[in-house]
């Protein structure tokens, strides 16, 4: 439902290095979660996504992981590049017609 | 193998005036969704359309804000009598399904500004 938390809000990390995204929600019931990638003045762009059938997807150096116990999923990125650096954003979905969105991630990736 | 088209990119309007988002969708795609965007904020949905019919328009002002997805043509969400907290990104998805268990893919968004 409506209430997805995101965290942090920013993140910097050395090149290489790995970031980790977070989101809560609260609806039970969800059983999608995507992930997108909004970079200045663009689109979210879609990056990998997840079913509440599965713990865990991975697609090369990004993974998502799915806990529907606790009600949470983060975003692995590994091996950063300066070229991932964006505004993240996690979503929920399932029921009804819309996408509940968290409140973004800056990450930065320091080369 | 055109994306989700918006246009315009930029729309400046005075208060008081109207504004028109146009959103092509992907070939293929007859699921249309509308998000607002402020800024430093994450994407609020606004309604969701199928050709010719509003499927769900529970996140849509009831007063000044419309949208439509003719037959023919774009999907069109209009403001009227902007005023200054209208100024945000538009963002247009399209899905060749429906339901919110399923991708939803952005156009790259309409930026309204409101002078």
């Amino acid at each position: 439902g409506e209430n997805v938390e995101q965290h942090p809000s920013t993140l910097s990390v050395q090149e290489g290095d790995s970031a980790v995204i977070k989101c809560t929600y609260s609806d039970s019931a969800s059983n999608y979660f995507p992930w997108y990638k909004q970079e200045l003045g663009k689109g979210p762009q879609l990056i990998i996504d997840i079913r509440s059938n599965v713990g865990e997807k991975k697609d090369q150096r990004i993974a998502v992981t799915l806990n529907k116990t606790a009600k949470h999923f983060s975003l692995h990125i590994t091996e950063t590049q300066p070229e991932d650096s964006a505004v993240y954003f996690c979503a929920e979905g399932g029921t009804g017609n819309q996408f509940y969105f968290g409140t973004g991630t800056s990450l930065t990736v320091i080369p | 193998n055109a994306g989700v088209m918006q246009n315009p990119r930029h729309l400046v309007r005075r208060r008081g005036q109207e504004a028109r988002l146009r959103c092509s969708p992907m070939k293929g795609h007859s699921h249309v969704y509308w998000y607002r965007q402020l800024p430093e904020e994450g994407l609020k949905f606004m309604v969701y359309l199928q050709k010719e019919n509003i499927i769900d328009e529970s996140g849509m002002p009831k007063e000044r804000f419309s949208a439509e997805f003719p037959k023919e043509g774009p999907s069109i969400l209009r403001i009227q009598q902007v005023v200054r907290g209208d100024s945000a990104a538009y963002f247009c998805a399209s899905s060749p399904t429906p339901g919110a268990d399923q991708p939803q893919h952005f156009g790259d968004g309409t930026r309204l500004s409101i002078l």
